[in-house]
């Protein structure tokens, strides 16, 4: 399986600012999404990023607030920007891999966002 | 739509012992894949175990198996001989082919010594 890091493991900061979260993949891969879990909640998917796309949005997360970049095939970045304290949130990256026969999905260890 | 439902939002278990984790989930595609996450304090997701639809055996791992009911669309997460490492939320998934994991609410499982 995929090992995934994540930059930063973990930040506190104010609000009115942004901060862009790192995600690395030991291998090629061509789907990478980004994840938000709010305290004590499940995993909500913000977007998926594809490399020479732009990235696709689900209900709810505009660009604007949450920019990502897909530079090549092992490789992401999120920004969560003008934040304010509901942005307070784990954020996870994964990826897939994909066969004809199976799927999974593997995760990062998460950046831990405190917006005070 | 899919749809994953946890209706267990806490469970506890004596160590050694043996606990059963619901899971029900709805979908109109008949190619899907389900799995168990396993989320620690330290909030990395684990894949604990996965089961393709189109299998009638339920998939094992381990002290780790699932009871796959698909016409009930029931997929259970069994754990035996409970360890104090498997204290954790653990989350349902579905995955039908948009791209997109959906994920359960979850269920905080404490392992009591």
């Amino acid at each position: 399986s995929a090992v995934i890091s994540q930059k930063p493991s973990r930040d506190i900061c104010q609000r009115g600012t942004s901060l862009t979260i790192q995600c690395q993949v030991d291998s090629q891969v061509t789907m990478m999404f980004w994840y938000r879990q709010q305290p004590g909640q499940s995993l909500t998917l913000i977007a998926t990023a594809n490399q020479g796309s732009e990235a696709t949005y689900e209900s709810g997360f505009v660009i604007d607030k949450f920019p990502i970049s897909r530079p090549n095939l092992t490789f992401s970045t999120l920004t969560v920007s003008n934040m304010s304290p509901e942005d307070s949130s784990i954020y996870l990256c994964s990826v897939e891999e994909m066969t004809s026969y199976s799927y999974e999905q593997y995760f990062g260890p998460g950046t831990r966002l405190t917006v005070t | 739509a899919q749809t994953v439902t946890q209706s267990q939002p806490e469970m506890s278990v004596q160590e050694a012992e043996t606990v059963t984790l619901s899971c029900t989930y709805d979908t109109s595609e008949n190619n899907y894949y389900l799995f168990w996450y396993k989320q620690p304090p330290s909030r990395q997701m684990i894949l604990v175990i996965r089961q393709e639809a189109y299998k009638q055996q339920n998939a094992t791992e381990n002290r780790f198996s699932v009871n796959f009911q698909k016409a009930a669309k029931s997929f259970s997460l069994k754990i035996s001989d409970s360890q104090l490492g498997d204290t954790a939320m653990y989350f349902c998934a579905l995955f039908a082919g948009a791209n997109n994991l959906f994920f359960g609410t979850g269920t905080r499982l404490t392992v009591i010594p």
